[in-house]
């Protein structure tokens, strides 16, 4: 019931394409859902979160979408560049719960140019 | 730049060895994670510290162990080492004193080899 399922595994798209990546959990007790984003040798950085209450958050060129009764989010990246190749993670976390956060497997997307 | 320092930032040892990786929270963050990255796998929840105390437990094996000292800085205790064992291992600290986000800040990571 902890776990957040991630896919695809891996992406590729052309410049300008919209990938979208996929996230479902099981625990309606979460109610923080970041993305992370994480490139080669670097940690991994907040890039956009919602909580429950929404169904869509917008920031930039991303964009989640959040079904709440589906138990199911998704990440939207508009425009892709290449600068955007990088793995992101989805997560989900309870925040009266010490913020721990459980990781999705992670995608790796490739944007070529 | 997160503000959180790890290190070593790499490590290569052998096996059955005992090693200890540091991590640095931000200034003012009460509570630091452990988290492990292994090659094509996710971020694996270890164990999560707040203001000293333990506060969650992950999949953190016996040989493991971890503490958050005084001035908040944490060290993770890796023993009897074993091949499997390679992998990045990542901190973050969050929760700052009357301000939750929800965000995590993570360091750079320690890569630990295991030969």
């Amino acid at each position: 019931q902890q776990q957040v399922k991630q896919s695809p595994q891996s992406l590729i798209v052309q410049k300008g394409g919209i990938p979208i990546i996929n996230c479902a959990y099981e625990n309606t007790a979460f109610d923080y859902f970041p993305w992370y984003q994480q490139f080669p040798g670097k940690g991994p950085a907040l890039l956009i979160a919602i909580r429950p209450d929404v169904s869509e958050k917008k920031e930039g060129r991303f964009t989640i979408s959040f079904n709440k009764s589906a138990k199911q989010f998704s990440l939207h990246i508009m425009d892709s560049q290449p600068g955007d190749s990088a793995t992101y993670f989805c997560a989900a976390s309870i925040m009266s719960g010490y913020n721990k956060l459980i990781f999705g497997a992670g995608t790796r997307l490739a944007v070529h140019p | 730049d997160s503000g959180v320092t790890q290190t070593p930032k790499h490590l290569i040892t052998a096996t059955g060895q005992r090693v200890t990786l540091r991590c640095s929270p931000r200034s003012g963050d009460l509570s630091v994670y452990w988290y492990q990255q292994s090659l094509d796998q996710g971020l694996q929840f270890l164990i999560q510290y707040y203001n000293g105390e333990e506060r969650a437990k992950g999949n953190i094996l016996e040989r493991f162990s971890a503490q958050q000292f005084p001035d908040l800085h944490s060290e993770l205790n890796l023993s009897s080492l074993e091949l499997g064992d390679s992998a990045l291992y990542f901190c973050a600290s969050s929760l700052r004193q009357g301000a939750n986000t929800g965000e995590l800040f993570f360091g750079e990571g320690s890569r630990l080899t295991v030969l």
